[in-house]
């Protein structure tokens, strides 16, 4: 099974800035990775898929990259509905797994 | 638009049977590849199972292999959960999600969860 490790595991931030959350894979998984965002009490919604291709409405401020075994998610201009947690996923192999999670506070 | 709603969660015993369910709407259910997925209260996503369109194909997380079974009914436009000898780590709440329509196994619509508490 594919571990992902996320890092770090929360992270607080001001509004206005500019903030690069990791995600590193336990083997070669190319881009096939997933970011999405979660808000208390709330389902993760999807953000970024195959490594750097945004969802349809996510706001052009998220951005994925990477390949391999290292990504990342950078929020650009950080706005007050972005603090929630956010998880990585591999999207390609069963069991699907997800990273821990990075909590963005205030 | 798309719409999904679980139900069929509470406290229940460990050893003991429950099965959920997701009702999907605005969309074309029969077309999709369906996922069951839980979080833990430690805030851990976890993937559960997954069922082809026509629920021919059905995978599951090893943890749950033999214990779960995933069914659907597409002209109810369903998807279901059968949970039996649920054990204390089983306690999650549990998501039904959309697989994406595109080359990865991502999920673009999620239902709002609901809660499995075993104990």
């Amino acid at each position: 099974d594919i571990q992902l490790t996320q890092s770090p595991s929360s992270v607080s931030a001001s509004v206005g800035d500019t903030i690069t959350l990791s995600c590193r894979a336990s083997r070669n998984i190319a881009t096939w990775l997933a970011w999405y965002q979660q808000k208390p009490g709330k389902a993760p919604k999807l953000l970024i898929y195959a490594a750097s291709s945004l969802h349809s409405g996510v706001p052009a401020r998220f951005s994925g990259g990477g390949s391999g075994t290292e990504f990342t998610l950078t929020i650009n201009g950080l706005q007050p509905d972005d603090f929630a947690s956010y998880f990585c996923q591999e999207t390609n192999s069963f069991p699907l797994s997800f990273g821990g999670g990075t909590k963005v506070d205030i | 638009q798309v719409h999904m709603v679980e139900s069929g969660g509470g406290v229940i015993h460990p050893g003991k049977s429950l099965r959920l369910s997701c009702a999907a709407s605005g969309f074309a259910f029969s077309q999709f590849t369906m996922h069951w997925l839980r979080q833990t209260p430690d805030g851990r996503l976890q993937w559960v199972a997954v069922i082809s369109p026509d629920g021919d194909d059905k995978f599951y997380v090893e943890s749950v292999m033999g214990r779960f079974a995933i069914s659907r009914d597409n002209s109810g436009q369903t998807l279901s959960l059968h949970m039996t000898s649920v054990r204390a780590d089983d306690t999650a709440t549990y998501y039904c999600a959309r697989e994406s329509d595109g080359a990865s196994t991502d999920f673009d619509f999620w239902g709002q969860g609901v809660l499995v508490t075993v104990s």
